[in-house]
C-alpha cells in the first residue's frame, strides 16, 4: 500500500519561500504515475498546484506557475514543492498525492501539512 | 480560473437518496474529460470515492455511484448513513490544469 508523508516548516514569513517534501513509501516514485501537490486554505476548497513525473516533467496551475517549482529525487523516493514570494493567501494545508493514468485520479494522499504564512 | 460548481450543501434523512451535482463547461467535463469524486472528513485528507465517472475503488460501498452527461456529473448516495456526513468534491481536467469542484457538505438529518 502506497503511503505519502509531507514534511517541512509549518511557519513561513511573508515574501519568503515555502518548501515541502513528500516521502513515498510502499511504492516507487519511478512507477508510471504522476505526483501532485494540492492545497486547501482553512475552511475552503481544494486547489491543484501542479504535478511532476519521474523524468522531471512538470505541469503547473497557471495561476501559480510564476512562483512554483517542483522536483523529484529518485534516490530518496520523494518529490518536493517550492513556492516563492508567499503571502497570507498561501496559508493552507498542503497535500501531496499520486495521480494515476489513464484517468489521472488522485488515488493516494498524504495526511497534509499546515503551512501558515505570518511574520 | 476554471471551476466546477457544486451546491454548497445537501441533506437527507438516514436511508434516503441524495444527489450532488457538479456543473462544468465545454472546456472540461463537456470536452470528455473524466470526473472523479472525493470524500473528506474534517481534519483529514480527501479520499477517492469514484473515478472515471462511475467506478468505485475497492472498499467503497456500492451505495455511492457516479454519472456524467454533457457538461455535468452527479454523485448519488443511496441509503444515506450517518457516517456519510462529510464534504464531497468533484474533480476533472480543463486542458491545462486539474480542477476541483467548489465542494458540497452532506448533512444527515
Amino acid at each position: 500500500q502506497v503511503q505519502l508523508q509531507e514534511s517541512g516548516p509549518g511557519l513561513v514569513k511573508p515574501s519568503g519561500t515555502l518548501s515541502l517534501t513528500c516521502a513515498v513509501s510502499g511504492g516507487y516514485i519511478t512507477s508510471i504515475n504522476w505526483w501532485s501537490w494540492v492545497r486547501q486554505p482553512p475552511g475552503r476548497g481544494l486547489e491543484w498546484i501542479g504535478e511532476i513525473y519521474q523524468t522531471g516533467t512538470t505541469n503547473y496551475n497557471p495561476s501559480l506557475m510564476s512562483r512554483v517549482t517542483m522536483s523529484v529525487d529518485k534516490s530518496k523516493n520523494q518529490f518536493s514543492l517550492k513556492l516563492t514570494s508567499v503571502t497570507a493567501a498561501d496559508t493552507a494545508v498542503y497535500y501531496c498525492a499520486r495521480n494515476v493514468e489513464p484517468a489521472f485520479q488522485f488515488d493516494h494522499w498524504g495526511q497534509g501539512a499546515l503551512v501558515t504564512v505570518s511574520s | 480560473q476554471s471551476v466546477l460548481t457544486q451546491p454548497p450543501s445537501v441533506s437527507g434523512a438516514p436511508g434516503q437518496r441524495v444527489t450532488i451535482s457538479c456543473t462544468g463547461s465545454r472546456s472540461n467535463i463537456g470536452a470528455g474529460y473524466d470526473v472523479h469524486w472525493y470524500q473528506q472528513f474534517p481534519g483529514t485528507a480527501p479520499k477517492l470515492l469514484i473515478y472515471g465517472n462511475n467506478n468505485r475503488p475497492s472498499g467503497v460501498p456500492d451505495r455511492f455511484s457516479g454519472s456524467k452527461s454533457g457538461t455535468s456529473a452527479s454523485l448519488a448516495i443511496t441509503g444515506l448513513q450517518a457516517e456519510d456526513e462529510a464534504d464531497y468534491y468533484c474533480q476533472s481536467f480543463d486542458g491545462r490544469l486539474r480542477i476541483f469542484g467548489t465542494g458540497t457538505k452532506v448533512t444527515v438529518l
